[in-house]
């Protein structure tokens, strides 16, 4: 069962517009989400993290939205820049003591974002 | 210095060798990862290292044999491996991993070992 779901496995967005890209999630006990960039043959990069009693947090072009109602979170890159054309993961924390042993990240399947020139 | 690096960058390696993956990172983080990558598929976890000693396990086929010599160093050795295995195989580092305490762990991966098994 996927508890992080990336429902878009595809997004292609012209330079210099928004890019929003979108994660749902299932479980309420999650407290922490990341997302992370990925280039082929690369690690993934840590881009923006965001805590479940906040709303909003913002990184330059980056900002990512928290939505604890709908389960749902989202990233916007403004202005979208051709480099920023990568695989996306949205990734979750099990929140603390009620997490049992592992508080392993769970990540989605990743969106992959192509920035056009 | 903010990296994390792995070698070798490729390895090919047939189901009746032994070969090693390794990791340094010199951030001075005491949490050190062994994630393995299907392509098209995000990152699954295997092995968690704690201040040098073996906090997870994701039940990891015993021909995958983690080892942390030291507070920067984390190896992979690899035994009688099959093709399924190929895989990208990542290391990442984060400040702290204590399983009941809140912390933010932001993960640095390496570039990763390109793992074929013919």
């Amino acid at each position: 069962d996927q508890q992080v779901k990336q429902n878009s496995p595809s997004l292609s967005v012209q330079e210099g517009r928004i890019s929003i890209l979108n994660c749902d999630y299932t479980n309420s006990m999650f407290d922490y989400f990341l997302w992370y960039k990925k280039y082929p043959a690369e690690g993934p990069t840590f881009l923006i993290s965001i805590s479940s009693i906040k709303d909003k947090n913002e990184d330059g072009r980056f900002t990512v939205f928290l939505n604890k109602s709908a389960k749902h979170l989202s990233l916007h890159i403004v202005p979208s820049q051709p480099g920023d054309s990568a695989v996306y993961f949205c990734a979750a924390r099990p929140g603390g003591y009620n997490a049992g042993n592992n508080r392993k990240l769970i990540w989605g399947l990743g969106t992959s974002l192509a920035v056009n020139p | 210095d903010t990296e994390v690096t792995q070698t070798p960058k490729h390895l090919v390696m047939g189901m009746t060798n032994k070969k090693s993956l390794k990791c340094e990172q010199h951030m001075g983080h005491r949490a050190m990862y062994w994630y393995k990558q299907k392509a098209k598929k995000p990152p699954e976890l295997m092995f968690v290292y704690s201040y040098e000693k073996l906090s997870i396990n994701e039940s990891v086929p015993s021909r995958f044999s983690p080892e942390c010599p030291n507070s920067s160093l984390l190896n992979l050795h690899l035994h009688a491996l099959q093709p399924e295995d190929s895989a990208l195989y990542l290391c990442a580092s984060s400040l702290l991993y204590l399983r009941w305490v809140e912390i933010n762990e932001k993960l640095f991966f390496g570039s990763g070992t390109q793992l074929s098994v013919l």
